[in-house]
């Protein structure tokens, strides 16, 4: 079965430090790749996604990621957290079984809170 | 810009009382979403549209409904809301097809049940 894993449920993190997020998934085959940010009573953001290519991916607001294929991850990372970057964040897989590649595969979310 | 609108951004309703929440984009994708998002949780994928064909998920209530007369607009109905129901409903568009790729989603409308 196809799943994201997100093992944290909150993260805290103080100002100008480098913040992590952590995302595991379980697919068959390649898996494309996505986060999501969410602020308070707002729609999910699209920060950036992995499809093929550089293990590294970059997207908004300074923010990146790198697919390890050998430890099924994807996390999100920043060098320097912002307070404003305290949002929930989502790790999603498209499905990949015939008929339900128009679906994601949603993880449960990380709650990131930065300190000033 | 293009982008992904829904209308009303705060919606309350009554228990039992028939609710609409409205949808519409301008970036002319195939595929529009419903998801339903209760407090800080992940989006549920109540069901999709891939241009004119329905798609619902197994385990959607069917008191939610939907239409999508044309391509920009999509609407979801819930026809006897309950206490339950109350939630935030995110809509989003996609691509489609074999190069699906990310959704957009609009700003969501949080429903109130009395």
């Amino acid at each position: 079965a196809q799943s994201v894993a997100q093992p944290e449920d909150q993260v805290n993190v103080a100002e100008g430090n480098p913040l992590t997020v952590k995302c595991t998934y379980s697919v068959s085959g390649n898996p494309y790749l996505f986060w999501y940010v969410q602020y308070p009573n707002r729609g999910l953001q699209f920060l950036l996604k992995y499809i093929t290519g550089d293990n590294l991916v970059k997207g908004s607001y300074g923010f990146e990621a790198e697919f390890n294929k050998s430890q099924t991850s994807f996390h999100l990372k920043k060098p320097s957290a912002l307070v404003s970057d305290s949002a929930l964040y989502f790790c999603a897989v498209r499905a990949l079984n015939a008929g339900n590649n128009r679906k994601l595969i949603w993880g449960l979310g990380t709650s990131l809170a930065v300190n000033p | 810009d293009a982008m992904v609108i829904q209308n009303p951004r705060y919606q309350v309703t009554q228990f039992g009382k028939p609710v609409t929440l409205s949808c519409s984009q301008t970036l002319n994708h195939n595929v529009m979403y419903w998801y339903q998002q209760k407090s800080s949780q992940a989006p549920k994928l109540l069901f999709h549209y891939y241009d004119k064909d329905f798609n619902n998920e197994a385990d959607t209530p069917d008191n939610f409904q939907s239409r999508r007369p044309n391509t920009s607009f999509c609407f979801l109905d819930i026809r006897s809301p309950g206490l339950g129901d109350a939630a935030m409903y995110l809509c989003a568009t996609g691509t489609g097809g074999i190069s699906a790729n990310e959704q957009f989603f609009g700003p969501g409308t949080r429903l109130t049940v009395l």
